[in-house]
């Protein structure tokens, strides 16, 4: 079937350095695509999303990107905090016929470093 | 804050007890979801509720049974529950079940553990 999947399980940057998570989906159908950070002991907590009409939307410090040729979507976080250390999730979002459903990858692990 | 509220956050319970996880948002959705999260595993959605009704369930085991009394409040009621149930149970909400360009929402989660 089809699956989100993340391209590293675990990110390392240095404090004030720009990150980037990768995802990779397979699901050509699906139109629509968050990205969820989860800190420990806490829900998946929404960062940003991107309709498959767009390529690029901005929010603040965070960037995504969608290449739909390639089926690929990137968050980019800006001047990366210690406080930005969590799991990121990208999910996406697709008709099944019975809604608003989403897939979910595992999730990429960003570790920053001071 | 997110808008969504669980309780307990922790649960310890035997495997022949009885309790049940709450969930309330106060964002005025009308979909509320249950999801598990295991170690290492993507989110697995367990049941959809959409105006009270529910309108999916993903091949759930009976000893999850699922109460949705209003448009703000999930229930999930656990009775008999086996070892490889211990995991994070998050309640998420969405404006509506049919608009798919609406992110859900997740409240913290209930750190659920079987002994």
């Amino acid at each position: 079937g089809e699956s989100v999947g993340l391209h590293l399980p675990t990110l390392s940057v240095q404090e004030g350095d720009n990150s980037i998570i990768n995802c990779a989906y397979s699901n050509s159908a699906s139109d629509y695509f968050i990205w969820y950070k989860q800190e420990s002991g806490k829900g998946p907590q929404f960062i940003i999303d991107i309709r498959s009409n767009m390529d690029k939307r901005q929010g603040q410090r965070v960037t995504v990107l969608l290449n739909k040729t390639v089926k690929h979507l990137s968050l980019q976080i800006a001047a990366t905090q210690p406080g930005d250390s969590a799991v990121y999730f990208c999910a996406e979002n697709y008709s099944t016929g019975g809604g608003n459903k989403l897939t979910f990858g595992t999730g990429t692990q960003l570790k920053v470093e001071l | 804050e997110t808008g969504v509220t669980q309780t307990p956050r922790h649960l310890v319970m035997g495997m022949t007890n009885k309790k049940s996880l709450k969930c309330e948002q106060h964002l005025g959705h009308n979909a509320m979801y249950w999801y598990k999260q295991s170690a290492k595993k993507p989110l697995e959605l367990m049941f959809v509720y959409s105006l009270e009704e529910r309108v999916e369930n993903n091949s759930v085991p009976s000893r999850f049974s699922p109460e949705c009394p209003n448009s703000s409040h999930l229930f999930l009621h656990l009775h008999t529950l086996q070892p490889e149930d211990s995991a994070l149970y998050l309640c998420a909400s969405s404006q509506d079940l049919g608009d798919r360009s609406q992110p859900q929402h997740f409240g913290d989660g209930t750190r659920l553990s079987i002994l």
